[in-house]
């Protein structure tokens, strides 16, 4: 079983949509979570950046982590054609510790 | 946010040659700077950790004297991609994490140097 799992889509919406992406993870020692936004050929830029469990928002961009299900997401409001790229997961046990990555979902938001 | 700055964006040389990509943390320092392989359309593919002051933590498959990585200071991490050969042409992705006072538990990607190898 892999330590981060996420559906790589791709995932396709209208302009204005609600977007949900998720990633299931299986070790219950990972504390530290991030969403990373991917556009082609560039590196992954970090977007979301959570500590624990709870929600965190950002503008139109809402992190959740649920560590008793094992399971987060982001929730992307209004989402805008500017919002296609890649959106990777990433989880840590702790500062200084491997991370683990999902490998990406892809979406598309048409105009 | 911190800013990762990985230089050259884009290279291109003959087979044969080698390569040195440069990753650097601008504003804070990174005690573990990460090295990855990306094809296209595919995940983040872990080919080292890289360590201040010491020698480098190769994945399974990963061939150190092809692929030398070098953490010189805090600040800078150099992967050098030596004899390269076309099979090497990929887009090359540092990352690295804060360390010290600023230890965040983040993660933070330069901007990826894409390697062209004729």
């Amino acid at each position: 079983q892999k330590e981060v799992e996420q559906d790589p889509g791709p995932l396709s919406v209208p302009e204005g949509a609600i977007v949900s992406l998720n990633c299931t993870y299986s070790n219950s020692a990972f504390q530290y979570f991030m969403w990373y936004r991917q556009y082609s050929r560039k590196g992954p830029e970090l977007l979301m950046y959570t500590y624990s469990s709870g929600n965190k928002e950002d503008g139109r961009f809402t992190a959740q982590v649920d560590k008793s299900s094992k399971y987060i997401s982001l929730f992307i409001r209004d989402s805008q054609p500017s919002d296609s790229a890649t959106y990777l997961c990433a989880m840590s046990a702790g500062t200084g510790n491997q991370f683990y990555f999902g490998t990406g979902t892809s979406l598309t938001v048409i105009p | 946010g911190a800013v990762v700055s990985q230089h050259p964006s884009w290279v291109i040389c003959k087979s044969g040659t080698s390569v040195k990509i440069e990753c650097r943390s601008l504003d804070f320092q990174a005690t573990t700077m990460f090295w990855y392989r990306q094809f296209p359309k595919q995940s983040l593919m872990l080919m080292a950790t890289s360590n201040e002051g010491s020698k480098a933590t190769y994945e399974q498959g990963v061939e150190k004297d092809k692929f030398l990585i070098n953490h010189a200071s805090l600040t800078l991490s150099t992967l050098t991609v030596t004899s390269a050969h076309p099979e090497d042409s990929s887009f090359y992705i540092c990352s690295a994490g804060t360390s010290g006072s600023r230890n965040t538990g983040e993660l933070f990607f330069g901007e990826g140097s894409r390697l062209t190898v004729l």
